[in-house]
C-alpha cells in the first residue's frame, strides 16, 4: 500500500519568507500527486496537481511543486509567503488508475505579519 | 454547481445517541468518499462508493459505523451508538473516476462532538 510522509508538522514563517514543504511517497508505480490546502475552519481545496508532463507544476496563489521521480518527492514551494497563506497543507498521492487518495498527516503553516 | 454539500455543519450529541451525517455529491460525479479528520490520525478514508456501490469500506472503524448511498445524489454516514472518540470532522468528497488525475472535490465537513 502507498504511504505519504510530510516531514514538518508545523512551520512558522514571517511574511515574505520563502516556503518549501517536503512530501515523500512510497509507491513503485505511476502516480498522480496533489497538494491540498485547508484554511482555518474551511474544507480542503486543491492547490495543484501533477499527473504527467512537466514535473514542475504551478498552482493557485503563486504555489508550485516539483515532482522528482528518483526521490519519490513532490515538494511544495512559494517564493514569498503572505499572512493569508496561514493554513494546513496536505500532500496526497493516488496510483494511476485507482480512485482513492492517500493523504499525508499535513503541515500546519503559520505566517506572522 | 454548488459543490459538495454536507449537513449538518455542526453536530453535538451525547454518548450513545445515533448520529447521521449527510452528503450530496457534485452532479455527474459518480464516486463518493467519506473521510474522518482528527488531530491524532489526520485524514483517514472511511469508505468510498462508485456508482452507488460500496467499493472499499476497510477504513470504517467498527460496526457502529455504516454508510449508504441509495442514489447518485445522496449518501449517509451513520454512527450508532456514538462515542466520545468519534468526535472529529467528517468530510465527504466526490469525483469522476477515470479522469487522468482523479481530483477529488471536498465538502465543507461536519464537525461532530460526542459528549
Amino acid at each position: 500500500a502507498q504511504s505519504v510522509s510530510q516531514h514538518n508538522h508545523h512551520v512558522i514563517l514571517s511574511e515574505a519568507a520563502s516556503l518549501e514543504l517536503g512530501c515523500n511517497y512510497s509507491y513503485g508505480g505511476t502516480v498522480n500527486l496533489f497538494w491540498y490546502v485547508q484554511y482555518p475552519g474551511q474544507h480542503l481545496q486543491l492547490l495543484l496537481k501533477y499527473f504527467s508532463g512537466d514535473p514542475l507544476v504551478k498552482g493557485i496563489k503563486g504555489f508550485e511543486a516539483e515532482f522528482i521521480k528518483s526521490k519519490f518527492s513532490f515538494n511544495l514551494r512559494k517564493p514569498s509567503v503572505q499572512w493569508s497563506d496561514t493554513a494546513e497543507y496536505f500532500c496526497a498521492v493516488n496510483p494511476s488508475g485507482y480512485s482513492t487518495l492517500t493523504f499525508g498527516k499535513g503541515t500546519m503553516l503559520l505566517v506572522s505579519p | 454547481d454548488a459543490g459538495v454539500i454536507q449537513s449538518p455543519r455542526h453536530e453535538v450529541t451525547e454518548m450513545g445517541q445515533e448520529v447521521t451525517l449527510r452528503c450530496k455529491p457534485i452532479s455527474g460525479h459518480n464516486s463518493l468518499f467519506w473521510y474522518r479528520q482528527t488531530m491524532m490520525r489526520g485524514l483517514e478514508l472511511l469508505i468510498y462508493f462508485n456508482n452507488n456501490v460500496p467499493i472499499d469500506d476497510s477504513g470504517m472503524p467498527e460496526d457502529r459505523f455504516s454508510a449508504k448511498m441509495p442514489n447518485a445524489s445522496f449518501s449517509t454516514l451513520k454512527i450508532q451508538p456514538s462515542e466520545p472518540r468519534d468526535s472529529a470532522v467528517y468530510f465527504c468528497a466526490s469525483h469522476i473516476p477515470g479522469q487522468a488525475y482523479n481530483e477529488q472535490f471536498f465538502g465543507p465537513g461536519t464537525r461532530l462532538t460526542v459528549l
